[in-house]
């Protein structure tokens, strides 16, 4: 089975940094993405690991740690409409397309 | 930018009748997806679907649910016999390739769907 875990809720400082962590447990390993999803919208595309290390992109970069099961999405110089849902989601190797979505990180950010 | 449209944003439908969800995905993508995602709950993976068939489905997509590509560009989700429960938002998304790629999958805005 597939089981993603991601915290439900986190609030941050305009202008600071923030770390939204995703810890799986999949069958199989194919892919971890990460989408903003804003309340009412459809989820939008930030990044894509597959392999160890950071994929930097802007103002996001996104770690992932195959071996410790780990990703997170690293947001910098946090502006108030970073305030959204981000998801975490897997690709396993139960199916070439299938991607599991985590529950969804809603981050807060205030003035 | 290319985007995946879908229609209508809203539908409201009595239990027990069915409806059609229509999509259309970005015009050089080869796999196509649907996600529903029940208020406050996690975007669920459905089904996919590459060179005219489904390629996967979850335990989610059972015979109430099925996909048609009817013609070159639309690619619809009909829900047979709709229930309470069934009420939730409906992605559909496309991508560019499917397996071992970066490609992500592009989402459309939803359809909302209320059954009473």
């Amino acid at each position: 089975g597939q089981n993603i875990d991601q915290p439900t809720e986190m609030t941050a400082t305009e202008g600071a940094i923030v770390q939204i962590n995703c810890t799986y447990q999949t069958s199989g390993f194919n892919g971890l993405f990460w989408y903003q999803q804003h309340a009412g919208e459809a989820p939008t595309f930030l990044s894509y690991n597959v392999l160890d290390g950071l994929e930097e992109k802007g103002r996001f970069s996104s770690f992932l740690s195959r071996s410790k099961g780990y990703s997170y999405l690293l947001l910098k110089e946090l502006q108030m409409k970073d305030s959204a849902s981000y998801l975490c989601a897997v690709r396993g190797s139960g199916g070439y397309q299938k991607v599991t979505f985590g529950i969804g990180t809603k981050l807060q950010v205030i003035p | 930018e290319p985007e995946v449209t879908q229609t209508p944003s809203h539908q409201v439908t009595q239990m027990g009748q069915e409806v059609i969800l229509r999509c259309v995905p970005i015009s050089n993508h080869l796999y196509f997806y649907w996600y529903r995602q029940i208020l406050g709950q996690k975007v669920e993976f459905l089904v996919s679907f590459y060179n005219n068939e489904i390629s996967e489905k979850s335990e989610i997509f059972d015979d109430q649910f099925s996909v048609e590509r009817p013609d070159g560009s639309n690619f619809t989700l009909k829900i047979r016999s709709t229930k309470l429960e069934d009420s939730a938002m409906y992605f559909c998304a496309s991508s560019e390739t499917g397996h071992s790629s970066n490609q992500p999958q592009h989402f459309g805005d939803g359809t909302r769907l209320s059954i009473l």
